[in-house]
C-alpha cells in the first residue's frame, strides 16, 4: 500500500538551530500538509500546500516556518530558529488530487523534534 | 473555536465488548473523519462521513453524524486487544478548506484481553 515517508524519525537540536523535516508524498497526490502534535496534546494544523504555494496556514505557522517542494518530490518543513516550544511530533499528510473536501488524508509516521 | 471535542477522554473495556466514543463540534462542516493513532505512531484514517450522511459502516466500525446536535459517534463492535489506541475525530469545515482538519483531543481506548 502506498505510504507517506518522513525523515528523520527523530531529531534532537539545540535552541536557535535550523531544522528541516522531509516528506515524500504518495505519487499522484497533489495536496500536502504539515500538522504537529505536542506530546499529550491535540494534533494541530500548520499549513496546506498546493500547486507550489501555500493554500492556508495557521497562527502557529509564523515567519520561523517555511515549506517548499524543491525537487518536485520531497516536501519540506523548515524551522529557521528553533525554540523549546517547537518540540513536537510533526506529521506530513497528503491528499489525492480531486479529493479535496471529500477524501482522506494519508499521514506519515511523523518526525519527532526535540529542542534542547 | 471550531475544535472537535471527544468524550470520554479514556475508555477501558474487555475484549468482545463494544466501545463508543463521541465527538462534538461547533460550526457547520463539510465532513467529519475519525482517525486512529497507536502510541508514538502516525494517524490512520478510519472513516469519513459527509455532512449529508447520517450513518456509515466499515467493518466493525459504525459512525453516526447528527448535524442538528453537531455531534458524531464512533462505535467499535466486538473489540479486540489490537484496537487499543487513541481515536480522534477531525472536522473539515471550510469552503475550499483544502482539508484543513481540526482535531479533537482524542479518546484513549484500552481493550483488555
Amino acid at each position: 500500500e502506498p505510504e507517506v515517508t518522513q525523515t528523520p524519525s527523530h531529531q534532537v537540536t539545540q535552541m536557535g538551530q535550523e531544522v528541516i523535516l522531509r516528506c515524500v508524498p504518495i505519487s499522484n497526490h497533489l495536496y500536502f500538509y504539515w500538522y504537529r502534535q505536542i506530546l499529550g496534546q491535540k494534533v494541530e494544523f500548520l499549513v496546506s500546500f498546493y500547486n507550489n504555494e501555500i493554500s492556508e496556514k495557521s497562527e502557529i505557522f509564523d515567519d520561523q516556518f517555511s515549506v517548499e517542494r524543491p525537487d518536485g518530490s520531497n516536501f519540506t518543513l523548515k524551522i529557521r530558529s528553533t525554540k523549546l516550544e517547537d518540540s513536537a511530533m510533526y506529521f506530513c499528510a497528503t491528499l489525492l488530487a480531486g479529493a479535496v473536501n471529500t477524501g482522506e488524508l494519508f499521514f506519515g509516521e511523523g518526525s519527532r523534534l526535540t529542542v534542547l | 473555536s471550531q475544535q472537535g471535542e471527544e468524550d470520554p477522554q479514556a475508555l477501558s473495556i474487555q475484549e468482545g465488548e463494544n466501545a463508543t466514543m463521541n465527538c462534538s463540534y461547533k460550526t457547520s462542516i463539510n465532513n467529519l473523519q475519525w482517525y486512529r493513532q497507536n502510541s508514538g505512531r502516525g494517524l490512520v484514517h478510519l472513516i469519513l462521513i459527509r455532512s449529508n450522511e447520517r450513518e456509515k459502516h466499515s467493518g466493525r466500525l459504525r459512525v453516526t453524524l447528527d448535524t442538528s446536535k453537531k455531534s458524531s459517534s464512533l462505535l467499535i463492535t466486538a473489540s479486540r486487544a489490537a484496537d487499543t489506541a487513541s481515536y480522534f475525530c477531525a472536522t473539515d469545515f471550510g469552503p475550499g478548506g483544502y482539508n484543513k482538519l481540526i482535531f479533537g483531543a482524542g479518546t484513549r481506548l484500552a481493550v483488555h484481553p
